[in-house]
């Protein structure tokens, strides 16, 4: 059964602490996307990623960076946590190019409290 | 800007009864893709259904079917025969063929289904 995992469901930290969100794919997806889910504002893209090592900045880049070393592998990093930050994280994949619009395949969502 | 709009926040329906949920999008393309997104409590987003803007034919998976009108850019999502497991948030998404990677996703609607 192919999958996302991000590799916690629930997570609270301190302000100011440095934040490492984990996802990982398994279905050889070249396109891999953070986004930021909060309650009337829908889905909001954070980052996302086309390529090992490539980036590229997406709606609300602010206060996050994010790293893909290896093509499975997509870590969101917060690198100074605010309250503001306290949301539920979507990781996502999909093919790339023209098979890009055959659909995301999403992992099951990280809730970050920040205390 | 290219942006979706769902303006039914929360919705009801009886066990076993239809129910429709609405979608507008602005666009200038006249080529793209449009999609159903379900995430129960559970929260694993699911991809329902998936429309190709430029085939005349509304898109059918099961109990789910679409009325995709592209002059009035409306892409309503039907659910017949409700069942519980239909309970569950649900976002509309659009994408362009080429040029972008990601999704744009709307607001999201509750649909809560009554037994």
């Amino acid at each position: 059964d192919v999958k996302v995992t991000q590799s916690s469901r629930y997570l609270v930290k301190r302000t100011g602490e440095k934040v490492f969100l984990e996802c990982v794919q398994d279905m050889d997806h070249e396109n891999m996307f953070w986004y930021r889910q909060d309650p009337g504002l829908g889905l909001r893209l954070i980052y996302f990623s086309y390529d090992v090592k490539m980036k590229e900045k997406g709606d609300i880049p602010e206060g996050y960076s994010v790293s893909r070393e290896k093509k499975e592998r997509f870590s969101l990093i917060l690198e100074s946590a605010s309250t503001n930050q306290t949301s539920m994280y979507l990781c996502a994949s999909s093919f790339g190019g023209e098979q890009g619009a055959r659909g995301y395949t999403f992992g099951s969502g990280t809730r970050l409290t920040v205390v | 800007a290219q942006t979706v709009t769902q303006s039914q926040p929360e919705m009801s329906v009886q066990e076993a009864e239809t129910v429709t949920l609405s979608c507008t999008y602005d666009t200038s393309e006249s080529d793209y893709y449009l999609f159903w997104y379900k995430q129960p409590p559970s929260r694993q987003m699911i991809l329902v259904i998936r429309q190709e803007a430029y085939k005349q034919q509304n898109a059918t998976e099961n109990r789910f079917s679409v009325n995709f009108q592209k002059a009035a850019k409306s892409f309503s999502l039907k659910i017949s025969d409700s069942q519980l497991g239909d309970a569950a948030m649900y976002f509309c998404a659009y994408k362009v063929p080429s040029g972008t990677y990601k999704y744009i996703f709307g607001t999201g609607t509750r649909l809560k289904v009554l037994a």
